[in-house]
């Protein structure tokens, strides 16, 4: 079955720097990988997602990143704020295989 | 506000009782999903629904969890007997037809004493 790791577990960075959180995936035939936002006592929220026939998708200051071959994507934040502190979720496939997660801090 | 709805959004129970979650998925959204999520863990598939029909169930669903959706609208997930390991975080999702971006509901938090 499908298997999705990710790192960093953890990543704190700085009010206004950058945030790259990396995923890889087992299944070839995946072709869906959305990425959610989870904040303390609420459900996850797809922030971004991307389709295997593209490599790249850009929303403000967020962008997903695909590379198919070496079957792994990444999400980047730009300008970090206070507001992007929650925990990630990268996953893979129709039926959402979640990684474990990335608590995101943000200092001010 | 017409988001996914989950109810209870809190429950605790003693070891061996029966619970029933609700999910209400966003109207005329034909797939809805169960998850389960435990401290510091992503959110892990349980089963779900296209319409009316129950299309898939991990095998992480034992014999005590039964879900259903008769109508094809709202969702029930019923868990018999509880034991201890069965305190989660349970979250339902729902897609339109065609897509496959779910939203997600609040959630309802299982504690077992």
């Amino acid at each position: 079955g499908e298997n999705v790791e990710q790192h960093p577990s953890t990543l704190s960075v700085q009010e206004g720097d950058s945030a790259v959180i990396k995923c890889t995936y087992s299944d070839s035939a995946s072709n869906y990988f959305p990425w959610y936002k989870q904040e303390l006592g609420k459900g996850p929220q797809l922030i971004i997602d991307i389709r295997s026939n593209v490599g790249e998708k850009k929303d403000q200051r967020i962008a997903v990143t695909l590379n198919k071959t070496a079957k792994h994507f990444s999400l980047h934040i730009t300008e970090t704020q206070p507001e992007d502190s929650a925990v990630y979720f990268c996953a893979a496939s129709s039926k959402v295989i979640f990684g474990p997660g990335t608590s995101l801090s943000v200092i001010p | 506000d017409t988001g996914v709805s989950q109810d209870p959004r809190h429950k605790i129970t003693k070891r061996g009782q029966n619970v029933t979650f609700r999910c209400d998925p966003i109207s005329e959204h034909n797939r809805l999903y169960w998850y389960r999520q435990t401290l510091g863990q992503g959110p892990e598939f349980l089963t779900y629904f296209q319409n009316e029909a129950q299309l898939e169930k991990s095998r992480l669903l034992s014999d005590r969890f039964s879900a259903e959706r008769p109508k094809g609208s709202f969702s029930t997930l019923e868990i018999q007997r509880t034991e201890q390991g069965d305190s989660a975080m349970y979250l339902c999702a729902s897609t339109p037809q065609g897509t496959d971006t779910q939203y997600f509901g609040p959630g309802t938090r299982l504690t077992v004493l």
